[in-house]
């Protein structure tokens, strides 16, 4: 069964540099999807940046991105010049590729990061 | 109107009430999902409607009653509630077909849940 594990419970960064969440995942398949959610205090979690495992190459959405090594099977995230407005849990998730019967489409949940912006 | 609309978004009951959470999405997706998040928990997934016919039920105790009257709409009955059901529960939808099916989950602002 697949795992998500992400070992920072808290991180803290100062306004305007940059943090690295980590986050690590068991497979033994080969092709899957990555996620990073956000969840700020009002609590609406939204989707941050997704990696299909095929691709190579790293994703990446505006100040967010994420270094993903297969091999290693991990998956952070990258967030550059941080902002109050980054403040929130983030969770990495894992999905395997759809089924045939559109069968598998639960996430794998990691516990969380709690990311706190010193401003 | 917001993508997944939860309802309500607090929740007081004792032990022996029966209350509903109600979850609305107008993204046109196909499938629906409740959560419960507790504290420096994973996620939990509780149960899946797909096409409103339910797809997964993760082992969730009886006193959770999930109804799905149509792909838009979504409740989850509880009734005989322990305290240690507390926490957040969370409704998402995703489309789980065609070319968009990424598995990317849409989420309301989940009801806080209390039980006394």
């Amino acid at each position: 069964a697949q795992t998500v594990t992400q070992s920072q419970p808290e991180m803290s960064v100062q306004e305007a540099e940059t943090v690295t969440l980590s986050c690590t995942y068991d497979t033994s398949e080969s092709d899957y999807y990555l996620f990073w959610y956000k969840q700020p205090p009002s609590r609406q979690m939204i989707l941050v940046i997704r990696q299909e495992a095929y691709k190579q190459q790293n994703a990446t959405e505006n100040r967010f991105s994420v270094n993903f090594q297969k091999a290693a099977k991990s998956f952070s995230l990258k967030i550059s010049d941080s902002q109050l407005g980054d403040a929130a849990m983030y969770f990495c998730a894992y999905r395997s590729l759809p089924g045939e019967m559109d069968s598998n489409y639960q996430l794998i949940w990691g516990a969380g990061t709690k990311l706190i912006i010193k401003p | 109107e917001t993508g997944v609309t939860q309802t309500p978004r607090h929740l007081v009951m004792g032990m022996t009430n029966k209350k509903s959470l109600k979850c609305e999405q107008h993204l046109g997706h196909n499938a629906m999902y409740w959560y419960k998040q507790s504290a420096k928990k994973p996620l939990e997934l509780m149960f899946v409607y797909n096409f409103k016919e339910q797809t997964e039920n993760n082992s969730v105790p009886s006193r959770f009653s999930p109804e799905c009257p149509n792909s838009s709409h979504l409740f989850l009955h509880l009734h005989t509630l322990q305290p240690e059901d507390s926490a957040l529960y969370l409704c998402a939808s995703s489309q789980t077909r065609g070319g968009s099916n990424t598995g990317e989950l849409f989420f309301g602002e989940g009801s806080r849940l209390t039980v006394l």
